[in-house]
């Protein structure tokens, strides 16, 4: 099974819209945790927001907040206010423990592109 | 602080070459990792460290070695290159320390390979 599920390969928004990244996840590891990352078309990886599964609220980061519904296994982006710079890529991505340290784990990504 | 740093670039090989791809860090990060990226796949880990001389297999081993000999330096190495192994490499870093976001990963730039 995959470990992150990103269903949404391309999506379009209008600017000054919130817009949602869908991700879903799964793992036995109890103490897992959730990223997102952005990749602007200049290729490097940005990190954007993270989800520990212990943490009882959802994560917020200015206009990025992670909506985390641990019983369906789901932890998607919601970007509010977009603006152009928000059209790139998100990754979402998982971190389980091994027995030799951390395991990291992307999905394949969603194509964002904001509308003027 | 450089952060995370690749060298080189871009590299062209020819089957069966070998090269070194460079990773550095000055952040004192204990976890550092490898990644390929390939279209449509998102990326997938190759080798990861979580310290000097302690090395484990990720996702996409083969093919590739790896060592730590220095907590600042994680080098990658293809013993001889195929052209499924044409693809963007990303070398990143994190501390292991817990809780919360300090697992965030740190990635370099990245080096883009093509091999013929």
């Amino acid at each position: 099974a995959q470990k992150i599920t990103q269903t949404q390969p391309g999506m379009f928004v209008q600017g000054k819209e919130a817009v949602t990244l869908d991700c879903t996840y799964d793992t036995s590891d109890p103490s897992y945790g959730l990223f997102w990352y952005k990749q602007p078309s200049s290729g490097e990886m940005i990190f954007l927001i993270y989800q520990g599964s212990y943490d009882q609220q959802n994560a917020t980061e200015g206009r990025y907040s992670l909506n985390f519904q641990k019983a369906r296994k789901s932890a998607n982006l919601v970007i509010s206010a977009s603006q152009l710079g928000d059209s790139a890529m998100y990754f979402c991505a998982m971190r389980e423990k091994t027995n030799t340290g951390n395991q990291f784990y992307f999905g394949t990504g969603t194509s964002l592109t904001v509308i003027p | 602080n450089a952060g995370v740093t690749q060298t080189p670039k871009f590299q062209v090989l020819k089957t069966g070459q070998s090269m070194t791809l460079q990773c550095a860090q000055d952040m004192n990060h204990e976890y550092m990792s490898w990644y390929r990226q390939d279209p449509g796949m998102g990326l997938r880990l190759i080798h990861y460290s979580v310290g000097a001389g302690i090395t484990d297999q990720g996702e996409v081993p083969n093919g590739y070695n790896v060592s730590r000999s220095t907590t600042e330096d994680f080098p990658l190495r293809l013993l001889s290159a195929a052209p499924s192994q044409t693809s963007v490499y990303f070398c990143a870093s994190s501390s292991v320390e817990e809780p919360g976001p300090t697992y965030e990963q740190y990635f370099g730039p990245g080096t883009r390979l093509t091999v013929t």
